[in-house]
């Protein structure tokens, strides 16, 4: 069964604290990975696609980065706007346009 | 430019009585068209998802469905509310990257 799990369920750093969110999945045949990021209250914003292992992709002070079993999203010197719940999704081959989403991060960045 | 809006923002039904969720794409033609539901506190729910007028495919069995009568029209409907069925409900449609752009959403909330 296709799958996502994300980790940790929560993040809580200070301002100009770097870290990582992770994003494990198994899944028949990958046909693409996503991130977003979703505010409360509002419909999730996308972020990155990424297609095959070794690729990776930047805006701002995120990038995203994908092995063959997960993904990572790299949040460099964050600020408090940054604060949101990061969602990965996969889409397989054998699953038509059926996206699998995680249940997401809540990532806090305190001044 | 393409946006996709959904209406009503809030709703506030009865258990046992009908809804209808609307969501209308502009600036795309032929998109792939997706509802989801969001619990509090968890991730997004595929229900169904369309790659063209008329053709609907369901991923979960429920008392919903859902109709796509023109090419940037989705609808969602019930004829019978259960309090099971409140929740944040997202239209999206997937662009060229395969990544999904999502509408503001739709609170509802069965009493």
């Amino acid at each position: 069964e296709d799958q996502v799990t994300q980790s940790p369920e929560a993040l809580r750093l200070q301002e100009g604290e770097s870290s990582s969110l992770n994003c494990s999945y198994t899944v028949s045949g990958l046909r693409g990975l996503f991130w977003y990021r979703q505010d409360p209250g509002k419909g999730p914003e996308f972020l990155f696609t990424l297609y095959s292992a070794g690729e990776e992709k930047e805006k701002e002070r995120l990038k995203a980065t994908l092995t063959k079993k997960e993904s990572f999203l790299h949040i460099t010197a964050p600020k408090p706007e940054d604060s949101a719940t990061y969602l990965c999704a996969v889409q397989a081959y054998t699953g038509g346009f059926k996206t699998i989403f995680g249940a997401g991060t809540r990532l806090f960045v305190k001044a | 430019s393409q946006t996709i809006h959904q209406w009503p923002a809030t709703l506030v039904q009865p258990v046992g009585s009908p809804l209808s969720l609307e969501c209308t794409v502009e600036g795309t033609s032929n998109p792939n068209l997706y509802w989801y539901r969001q619990a509090a506190g968890r991730g997004l729910q595929l229900l169904f998802y369309s790659v063209g007028i008329g053709q609907i495919s369901s991923e979960v069995p429920q008392n919903l469905s859902a109709s796509r009568p023109q090419d940037r029209q989705f609808i969602l409907s019930s004829k019978k509310l259960l309090l099971s069925d409140s929740g944040f409900y997202l239209c999206a449609w997937s662009g060229r990257e395969g990544g999904q752009y999502f509408g503001p959403g739709t609170r509802l909330t069965v009493t």
